[in-house]
This record gives structure tokens, C-alpha cells and sequence, in this order.
């Protein structure tokens, strides 16, 4: 396993758009989280999830945002009618639940709204 | 309501020699760990030393230590002969250590560059 994937890197895309990007955990980690990066500005949380099951929503995840962790494996992230300010980095990691819970992660997806 | 602050958007540093980023944070948790995260340009974020809030002693990883002083609520970072593979973003963050949601908090970061 060589650690957490994210794809696509990079994503540009239109205003009203929808995208949707993918995480591949390390494999037997079950949890899973979700962060945005802007520029100049340190990750914010998101989400995440335990196994397939979403436990938290940050408030910045408006209802345009959805995320979904289908059989607890992948987690996909889908914004609808994208928006500039959506334009960020959006970055994945994985964690097990147990001992420290050391969260490792992706190389991110930033995606560009024109 | 945990925070985490860094009051260093930019440092700099000769090769060889040693710098130190501060942090300070706050946190209503009653057992936490505090991290600094390495972002190269380009490139993933990874975990460059981790400190467990109950510990007193400070953790050391090679060339990188903390200095963490918990009633001050500060949490600085020294990299000792420095490297031009140092130069990156560092961000500090802080998480509950019990608990279900374990996010991090972050800081806005410090933007090192090292000079040959």
C-alpha cells in the first residue's frame, strides 16, 4: 500500500458546475477525513467519516457539499453548482481508530472555478 | 473551541544553522496532542513531530525538537542544521486525544526558506 491516493490532482471547472473527487484510504484505516485549503491559509475541516458512516459536518460544508464513504472503503466528495470561492485544495486522510490515530495524507485534489 | 496560532507567516535560515517557530494554541480539552505538519511546495503534507499534552518531556525526532511549554500553552518547533530539504510550509495543529472526531486544528502556518 503506498498511502493515500486522491484523484483527480487537479480539476478546472466552470462556475455551476458539479465535481466530484475521490479518496483511496490506506487500506485498513477506518477513518477517513476531509479538509480544504485555501491559499495562504492553513487546512479547515470538513467532514469525516468512521468506516461508512459520516460522524461530523463542519458548518462550512454547505448543502452543496455531499460525501459519501459507500462500504467504508473510497470516500468521494461532490460540490454542486460550484462556486470561485470554492476554488481550493482539497485534501483526504486516513487514520485507524485505535492507538494515536495518526492521520496520513493524500497529495490533494485543487481544483480551480472559473 | 480549540485554536492554534502562528505568528510567523515567513521565517528564513542559513544551512546549517538553527531556527525555531513558535506556535501557541488553546484548547478546553483535557488531554490533547499537539503535531507540526511539513507541506513542500508541490507536495503532500506529512508529519514531522508529534507531542502527547501529558508528557512532559519534549519530544525530539532527529533534527527536530519542540519546546513545549503547556502552561504558556506554546509550542515551538527547532530544526537544527538546517537543510534545503527543510524549506517548506510548517503548520501547527492540535487535536482531542479522546473522543470520537479526532480533526485537527490548524495554523495558518509559517513559510520557511532556507538559504545555501
Amino acid at each position: 500500500d503506498t498511502g493515500v491516493s486522491q484523484n483527480p490532482r487537479h480539476k478546472i471547472t466552470k462556475r455551476g458546475q458539479n465535481v466530484t473527487f475521490r479518496c483511496d484510504p490506506i487500506s485498513e484505516h477506518n477513518r477517513l477525513y476531509w479538509y480544504r485549503q485555501t491559499l495562504g491559509q492553513g487546512p479547515e475541516f470538513l467532514t469525516y467519516f468512521q468506516n461508512e458512516a459520516q460522524l461530523e459536518k463542519s458548518r462550512l460544508l454547505s448543502d452543496r457539499f455531499s460525501a459519501e464513504r459507500p462500504k467504508g472503503s473510497f470516500s468521494t466528495l461532490e460540490i454542486q453548482r460550484t462556486e470561485q470561492g470554492d476554488s481550493a485544495m482539497y485534501l483526504c486522510a486516513s487514520s485507524l481508530v485505535s492507538g494515536v490515530g495518526e492521520q496520513f495524507f493524500g497529495p490533494g485534489t485543487r481544483l480551480t472555478v472559473l | 473551541a480549540q485554536t492554534v496560532t502562528q505568528s510567523q507567516p515567513e521565517m528564513s535560515v542559513q544551512e546549517a544553522e538553527t531556527v525555531t517557530l513558535s506556535c501557541t494554541y488553546d484548547t478546553s480539552e483535557s488531554d490533547y496532542y499537539l503535531f507540526w505538519y511539513k507541506q513542500p511546495p508541490s507536495r503532500q503534507m506529512i508529519l514531522v513531530i508529534r507531542q502527547e499534552a501529558y508528557k512532559q518531556q519534549n519530544a525530539t525526532e532527529n533534527r527536530f525538537s519542540v519546546n513545549f511549554q503547556k502552561a504558556a500553552k506554546s509550542f515551538s518547533l527547532k530544526i537544527s542544521d538546517s537543510q534545503l530539504g527543510d524549506a517548506a510550509m510548517y503548520f501547527c495543529a492540535s487535536r482531542a486525544k479522546a473522543g470520537n472526531n479526532r480533526k485537527l486544528i490548524w495554523g495558518l502556518g509559517t513559510s520557511l526558506a532556507v538559504n545555501p
